[in-house]
């Protein structure tokens, strides 16, 4: 059975500052994705990771895959307010588009 | 935006009740999926449907029944639930389930209660 794991669950941060949410798998994949919610909102796709290896940026997020270590990291630098939400990594077992979630963090950016 | 659309966006039912949470995309997407969402907790599977055929269905109790008529529409009927479903209904869609680099694309959701 496949397991997701991201930590830290919840991370209050001042704008700013930089830190790195950690996402960990217990079975072999090679696709991986992170999403965002806000509260009460659906799920945004932030990034898609389909190789060992791969990075991709995108403003002040910046994802990546080691599916060696099966493990994802997303990047924040320099937080802004605006970043706060709930971020969900996601990794597809092979099965087609079955997803299982990580429990989710929830970020806190404070002024 | 999103460009999954589902009604309603709240729903509050009685056990007894019967009704419909209804989800369309316009996408072209031939995949499309009901997840189920606790308050605090991660989107969970419920069913996968491809190609208008029911392709996955993660044990979950037969008072939640979905139906696809056609490739942009998926429903899920509800009948004789009980206080502990009540969560965020979440319709996704993606190009199929077998594409890379396709990620599910979410709908807003259905807030449910049940009384």
């Amino acid at each position: 059975e496949l397991k997701v794991e991201q930590n830290p669950l919840f991370l209050s941060m001042q704008e700013g500052k930089n830190y790195t949410i950690y996402c960990n798998y217990s079975t072999t994949s090679d696709r991986l994705y992170w999403y965002r919610q806000d509260p009460g909102k659906s799920l945004e796709s932030l990034f898609v990771l389909l190789s060992n290896g791969a990075v991709k940026q995108e403003g002040r997020l910046m994802a990546s895959l080691d599916t060696k270590a099966r493990l994802s990291t997303l990047h924040i630098t320099a937080a802004v307010h605006d970043l706060s939400a709930t971020y969900f990594c996601a990794v597809d077992n092979y099965a087609g588009n079955m997803l299982t979630f990580g429990g989710g963090t929830r970020l806190m950016v404070k002024p | 935006d999103t460009e999954v659309t589902q009604t309603p966006k709240h729903l509050v039912m009685g056990m007894t009740n019967k009704k419909s949470l209804k989800c369309e995309q316009h996408m072209g997407h031939r995949a499309m999926y009901w997840y189920k969402q606790k308050a605090k907790k991660p989107p969970e599977l419920m069913f996968v449907y491809s190609y208008e055929k029911l392709s996955i269905n993660e044990s979950v109790p037969s008072r939640f029944s979905p139906e696809c008529p056609n490739s942009s529409l998926l429903n899920l009927h509800l009948h004789a639930l009980q206080p502990e479903d009540s969560a965020l209904y979440l319709c996704a869609s993606s190009q199929d389930r077998s594409s890379y680099n396709s990620p599910l694309h979410f709908g807003n959701g259905t807030r449910l209660t049940v009384t």
